[in-house]
């Protein structure tokens, strides 16, 4: 497709399950982002991957998240152990390289919406 | 202090109202700032991005950056209801390379 694809869109789980959320980036695209979105909230940044570099984890709330991106490509945003404080919706976005220079747009997906009951 | 602090509303305007928009930030160093729209159960799309102080204008659509005052603010004119939208201010730079920090978004509604 030609925008970034997450999936799935809803997924309501048990709390204490592990969950696992995709992102496929548009192709091309070097710069892969995670952000949380709170009821009522701004974006909650979580995690970047720029190419081949170690990813800026700084966002992470606790060590029960994790993500993976493999090949540059597909990105995995695992919860484990959620929480209903985990419940919110999560969004990816890539752009063609990162930073900010030249107006490097992030393209955003419509998202995943968590809740955990 | 959050690092981007913006006035979640919500704000109802009439059509063809000017709409002010603002937020403050705390960081010197940044120095990209951006707009971003988001319609209900959609994820964001960038409207407007400016580098370091100064006007842009794209249609309807004024930014403006005071880094002096560490204030951003995005204008709209004769406001539509396909306006009707949650306005996120976004910003980046510095230290903070590759991450953009968000406020906490505008809930916009532009009736008939």
């Amino acid at each position: 497709g030609a925008g970034v694809s997450q999936s799935p869109s809803n997924k309501v789980t048990e709390k204490g399950k592990d969950v696992e959320l995709r992102c496929d980036p548009i192709s091309g695209h070097t710069a892969l982002y995670w952000y949380r979105q709170s009821l009522g909230q701004g974006l909650e940044f979580l995690i970047y991957f720029q190419g081949n570099s170690a990813p800026d984890k700084s966002g992470l709330p606790s060590d029960r998240f994790s993500a993976e991106r493999t090949g540059g490509s597909v990105s995995t945003l695992t919860i484990q152990r959620t929480q209903q404080e985990d419940s919110a919706v999560y969004l990816c976005a890539s752009s063609i390289r990162g930073g900010f220079q030249g107006s490097t747009e992030a393209f955003f997906g419509q998202g995943t919406r968590l809740t955990v009951v | 202090q959050k690092e981007v602090e913006q006035d979640p509303g919500p704000l109802s305007v009439p059509e063809g109202a000017i709409v002010s928009l603002n937020c403050t930030y705390s960081n010197s160093a940044f120095q990209y700032f951006m707009w971003y729209r988001q319609y209900s159960r959609k994820g964001p799309e960038l409207l407007m991005y400016t580098y370091s102080s100064g006007n842009k204008e794209d249609g309807r659509f004024t930014a403006q950056v005071d880094k002096s005052s560490k204030y951003i603010s995005l204008f709209i004119r004769d406001s539509q209801p396909s306006d009707s939208a949650t306005y996120l201010c976004a910003i980046g730079g510095g230290t903070s390379y590759g991450k953009l920090t968000f406020g906490q978004g505008t809930i916009l509604t532009v009736h008939p």
